[in-house]
């Protein structure tokens, strides 16, 4: 189990540039989740995906944030036109999507990628 | 709507004292409920869970919760903690939709020498 690796660790980018993320899961996951955490504060859900299905986007910040996961492995997530807002740090998560319910809520999170929009 | 309380922003604790964490929940279904560690720096580890059964769990690192239907709570405890334990701490629900988790805003263990 090599647990849930996320690359870039950091990213400083200056203000309107574009921005990607990548995000290998558990391999046997097939959940994924974005999260966006900003200093004193829990994880704020983005969004999730079921293989390559992206099930739930609503909760993605604005039309500048994106996510895909092509091939039901690893995701990317981007900002496009970056703002000084969006510095925080962006976690991702795995859990099982199959077998008892609980499990899909027990999620495994990688280091995250801090990101700092200069 | 669902939320989480993590009523102590911080509690400082000195090394070898015993920890008692709290986390008040507002869900009207039998809840799944986690508890997560943080280390400066680095992402989310999964401490315990609690899904249904015996309402003492035992997690990693020496910490256990318990879960309180009464009041709502499931609370974080150890026994004697350790410097490395300094660290901050988030509790969460599972909810239903979308399996997502809802989380607490964390409390931060500052310990002491």
């Amino acid at each position: 189990d090599t647990g849930v690796s996320q690359d870039p660790r950091h990213k400083i980018t200056k203000r309107g540039q574009n921005v990607t993320f990548r995000c290998d899961p558990i391999s046997e996951h097939n959940r994924l989740y974005w999260y966006r955490q900003t200093l004193g504060q829990g994880p704020e859900f983005l969004t999730y995906f079921q293989n390559e299905a992206q099930l739930e986007k609503s909760r993605l910040l604005s039309d500048r944030f994106s996510a895909e996961r092509p091939k039901g492995s690893f995701s990317t997530l981007e900002i496009q036109r970056t703002e000084q807002g969006d510095s925080a740090m962006y976690l991702c998560a795995s859990s099982l999507g199959t077998g008892a319910v609980a499990l899909a809520y027990e999620q495994y999170f990688g280091p995250g990628t801090r990101l700092t929009v200069t | 709507a669902q939320s989480v309380t993590q009523p102590d922003i911080h509690i400082t604790v000195s090394e070898g004292a015993s920890l008692e964490l709290r986390c008040n929940y507002s869900y009207g279904a039998t809840p799944y409920l986690f508890w997560y560690v943080q280390s400066p720096g680095q992402g989310l580890q999964l401490l315990l869970k609690y899904f249904s059964g015996d309402t003492l769990v035992q997690g990693i690192k020496g910490f256990e919760a318990e879960f309180k239907r009464s009041q709502s709570s499931f609370n974080l405890r150890k026994p004697s903690v350790h410097w490395s334990d300094a660290a901050e701490y988030f509790c969460a629900v599972g909810q239903d939709s979308n399996y997502q988790l809802i989380w607490g805003a964390g409390t931060k263990l500052i310990i002491k020498p």
